[in-house]
């Protein structure tokens, strides 16, 4: 199986800032790489898809990027309705696995 | 609009099977995509279990392969999940979901609102 690995666990952040979260594949898994948000009690939602793909609906201030095995999502600027669970997904590979997620919390 | 709508039993027994069933509206199951079950217990993080083809082709996540039956109902729109042998490890919010170009190995852009299976005596 190829594992996900996103850093950090957990960040604490305040509306306004610009949020970096990792996810590092054990190996290339040629930008089959998607992210989703979470919010307590709701099933995830897409966000990104190809490591940088905007997925209909979703604002600009996400944004991927990376290649290999090393792939960022970004947040420009943090916005109160984004404070969640991100999680990476690559489906590069069978059975395709999810990074154990990031959780964005208020500071 | 598409929906898909979990349903099931929310308890199982230790050693029994996990049956639930995902119903899909607005959109037929035959029209050539994947659909997959992913798991997720308690505070913890997602876990893809398979995917099935409305022709019956299956892929199964090798950690649960030996336990899992995933079947399409064409007639009903819809498709099932069976999880054997059932313990406390596999307590958790179970999903089902659609891929977003429907590909056997795709992210999921549709999901259900997910029912949770707690496993206890």
């Amino acid at each position: 199986d190829i594992q996900m690995t996103q850093s950090p666990s957990s960040l604490s952040a305040s509306v306004g800032d610009r949020v970096s979260i990792t996810c590092r594949a054990s190996q290339g898994i040629y930008s089959s790489l998607a992210w989703y948000q979470q919010k307590s009690g709701k099933a995830p939602k897409l966000l990104l898809y190809g490591a940088s793909g905007l997925e209909s609906g979703v604002p600009s201030r996400f944004s991927g990027s990376g290649s290999g095995t090393d792939y960022t999502l970004t947040i420009s600027s943090l916005q109160p309705e984004d404070f969640a669970t991100y999680y990476c997904q690559q489906y590069y590979g069978s059975p395709q696995t999810f990074g154990q997620g990031t959780k964005v919390e208020f500071k | 609009q598409v929906q898909l709508q979990e349903s099931g039993p929310g308890l199982v027994k230790p050693s029994e099977t996990l049956s639930l069933t995902c119903a899909v509206s607005g959109y037929p199951v035959t029209n050539g995509y994947y659909w997959g079950w992913i798991r997720q217990p308690p505070g913890k993080g997602l876990e893809w279990i398979g995917s099935i083809y409305h022709t019956g082709t299956t892929y199964y996540n090798p950690s649960l392969k030996s336990r899992v039956t995933i079947s399409v109902d064409t007639s009903e729109n819809q498709f099932s999940l069976r999880l054997n042998s059932v313990t406390a490890a596999d307590t958790a919010l179970y999903y089902c979901a659609r891929p977003r170009v429907g590909a056997s190995l795709d992210p999921f852009d549709l999901w259900g609102q997910g029912t949770l299976v707690t496993v206890s005596s």
